[in-house]
């Protein structure tokens, strides 16, 4: 079965320091698909990234990067230069057949001014 | 602009009570879905409907029921077999084929009296 771990549950840092959230998941899926969310305090989940198993590039817009490594089954999000907008729960997420996400529990990142 | 009516934003359940939580999309999308979030935790998916008139169960359908009768609207009730209610039910859609992104509606806070 697909799986998702997040180990982080809370993270504190302060303004302009940059931090990183790790994902870690299982599945037995050759070809797949990892997504990221963002769900800041008004509750709607914002869709980040999405990036398909075979494209193990590192990724980079703006602030934010992605490191997805298919050995260590991971894709880690980092921010640089972390803002108090940058304040929110962070989900990664994998789909699986019938269109159905499994989550990862969440991080919940603080950005202190 | 396109995207997901979720309402109330929040809802208080009386003892041996259903509620309904509506969810409006006007993306033309497809694929509907109902996840519950319970504070620390992921999202868990409720049921799902990729097409009018069919939907499937999800990991914690018992206690709810759902309708999909138009394309646009995906009504959640909350029954009186849900004992444990109280959470943060979120709605979202996607277009076809599987692994696009999900878009989210702004969430629905159901509380017990």
């Amino acid at each position: 079965a697909q799986k998702v771990t997040q180990a982080q549950t809370e993270i504190s840092v302060v303004e302009k320091e940059d931090v990183t959230l790790d994902c870690v998941y299982e599945t037995r899926d050759t070809t797949y698909y990892l997504f990221w969310y963002k769900q800041p305090p008004s509750g709607e989940l914002v869709f980040l990234i999405r990036r398909n198993s075979f494209d193990e590039q590192n990724e980079i817009s703006g602030r934010y990067s992605w490191n997805f490594q298919k050995s260590t089954s991971s894709f880690n999000f980092t921010i640089t230069a972390s803002q108090v907008v940058d304040s929110a729960v962070y989900f990664c997420a994998l789909p699986q057949r019938g269109q159905n996400f499994v989550f990862g529990p969440g991080t919940r990142l603080s950005v202190l001014p | 602009d396109g995207g997901i009516t979720q309402s109330p934003k929040y809802l208080f359940r009386k003892e041996g009570q259903n509620v309904t939580l509506s969810c409006e999309q006007n993306l033309n999308h497809d694929a509907m879905y109902w996840y519950r979030q319970d504070p620390g935790q992921g999202l868990r998916l409720i049921y799902y409907s990729q097409i009018v008139n069919d939907f499937q169960k999800g990991d914690i359908a018992e206690g709810y029921s759902v309708s999909r009768e138009k394309k646009e609207s995906f009504p959640l009730t909350v029954t009186s077999a849900q004992k444990n209610p109280t959470a943060f039910y979120l709605c979202a859609s996607s277009g076809t084929p599987t692994n696009e992104k999900l878009f989210f509606g702004s969430g629905t806070q159901l509380s017990v009296l």
